[in-house]
């Protein structure tokens, strides 16, 4: 079946470091890709998208991610993490797949 | 900005009692979807309606629940008879068109609590 799995349910990295979440997809046809943000309370909110073209995908707060087919990844990264990104991170497949999520905790 | 809107917040329920909850999507939007996530869970599909039919449904989808869009603006899920396991964030989304590289606007959540 087509899905996405999350490696790590939660991540804690310093304020000021690298964020990496880590997303693999599983598919036989191309996929689009879907990186959401939940912060506590709320509901789900897009953080950016890969569709077609550019591998590369910016999304919003900083955020990017890289579609890699040889590797079937498409990993979530922010070069310095900011107190303000400790939420709930779902990586989603066709936009109706979700991953099981990773916590990111950002320490002071 | 439009956003999606759900009501209510939370909602406290008797086990077997029916509970309807409400979402009012993006205007302009044609597909429509209920997710669920169980406390500290993923969040789950549950049903996709376009074109006033349902589109897709998950197994979790099953005969006590269903799913209505009564008027221009509102859709909604219906648990018939709820179970304590049904106790969950139910979060309702819109999309402008089917298309799977659009995305999803999600509301912000309806805390069911089953008792």
């Amino acid at each position: 079946a087509q899905s996405v799995t999350q490696l790590g349910s939660h991540v804690s990295v310093s304020e000021g470091a690298l964020v990496l979440l880590r997303c693999n997809y599983s598919s036989s046809v191309p996929p689009y890709l879907f990186w959401y943000v939940q912060y506590p309370n709320q509901g789900l909110q897009l953080l950016l998208k890969y569709t077609t073209g550019a591998t590369l995908v910016k999304g919003i707060n900083g955020f990017e991610a890289e579609f890699k087919k040889s590797e079937t990844s498409f990993h979530l990264t922010k070069p310095s993490a900011h107190m303000s990104d400790a939420a709930e991170y779902f990586c989603a497949y066709n936009d109706m797949r979700f991953g099981a999520g990773t916590r990111l905790t950002v320490k002071p | 900005e439009p956003e999606v809107t759900q009501t209510p917040s939370h909602q406290v329920t008797q086990m077997g009692q029916e509970v309807i909850l409400r979402c009012v999507p993006i205007s302009n939007h044609l597909y429509f979807y209920w997710y669920r996530q169980i406390l500290g869970q993923k969040v789950e599909f549950l049903v996709s309606f376009y074109n006033n039919e349902i589109s897709e449904k998950s197994e979790i989808f099953d005969d006590q629940f269903s799913v209505e869009r009564p008027d221009g603006s509102n859709f909604t899920l219906k648990i018939r008879s709820t179970k304590l396991e049904d106790s969950a964030m139910y979060f309702c989304a819109s999309r402008v068109d089917r298309g799977p590289s659009y995305e999803q606007y999600f509301g912000p959540g309806t805390r069911l609590t089953v008792t």
